[in-house]
């Protein structure tokens, strides 16, 4: 079945240091979904991408989907206490299931 | 409502009873998806449903596990004969619709402990 890796599972870093977080896919998917969970919350959306080679860019945060439209990753520029969670990627493939990633936790240090 | 809610938040349970957890879908969110989240771990998919039917049940881990949405709104995920492996929080979601495109808004979740 469908199964999407994410690494590395964890990442601390120092504010003002950036931070990128990859996901990869075992199939090809129809679009790929990024989520934020804070400690002791529930997921929240960031942002989606669909087409293949997509770069989309919140802020600090640039988002890109992969050509073959197995891959993406989420690089945060010049990081800050308030990017402190655990990120996570979500893919649907085939059917609407959307399957997520184990996430990759940021901690950073002030 | 204003957002996906779900009850109880807590439930504490004895291993091999029967547990009954509730998800309220934003109001006009046809897609309804069930997951379960351990401890450092991502949302593990169980089911999705659409409208009414269960379109995808295929992250049920056995038979103990069943959800159903009679009206196509309100969600229930039943568990029976639970067992300690069955503690974790339960996430329900909703989508506006389900196709290519729509994102998911999660509840708060059912923490489960089973002792």
């Amino acid at each position: 079945g469908q199964q999407v890796m994410q690494i590395p599972q964890y990442q601390h870093v120092q504010e003002g240091e950036d931070f990128t977080t990859y996901c990869n896919s075992s199939t090809t998917l129809s679009n790929i979904q990024w989520y934020k969970q804070r400690p002791g919350g529930h997921p929240v959306f960031l942002i989606q991408l669909v087409k293949s080679g997509e770069v989309k860019k919140q802020k600090r945060l640039t988002f890109q989907f992969g050509e073959a439209k197995k891959n993406s990753s989420l690089h945060i520029t010049a990081t800050q206490t308030t990017d402190v969670g655990t990120y996570f990627c979500a893919g649907k493939g085939g059917s609407e299931k959307l399957v997520f990633g184990k996430g990759t936790k940021l901690t950073v240090n002030p | 409502g204003a957002g996906v809610s779900q009850t109880p938040s807590n439930k504490v349970t004895e291993k091999g009873k029967y547990v009954e957890l509730r998800c309220d879908p934003i109001s006009g969110h046809t897609a309804l998806y069930w997951y379960r989240q351990s401890l450092g771990q991502g949302p593990e998919f169980l089911i999705y449903f659409q409208g009414t039917g269960a379109a995808d049940d295929s992250g049920l881990p056995n038979d103990r596990f069943f959800a159903v949405r009679p009206e196509g709104s309100v969600s229930t995920l039943k568990i029976q004969r639970t067992e300690r492996g069955d503690s974790a929080v339960y996430l329900c979601a909703s989508s506006l619709m389900s196709r290519v495109g729509t994102e998911a808004f999660f509840g708060q979740g059912t923490r489960l402990t089973v002792v």
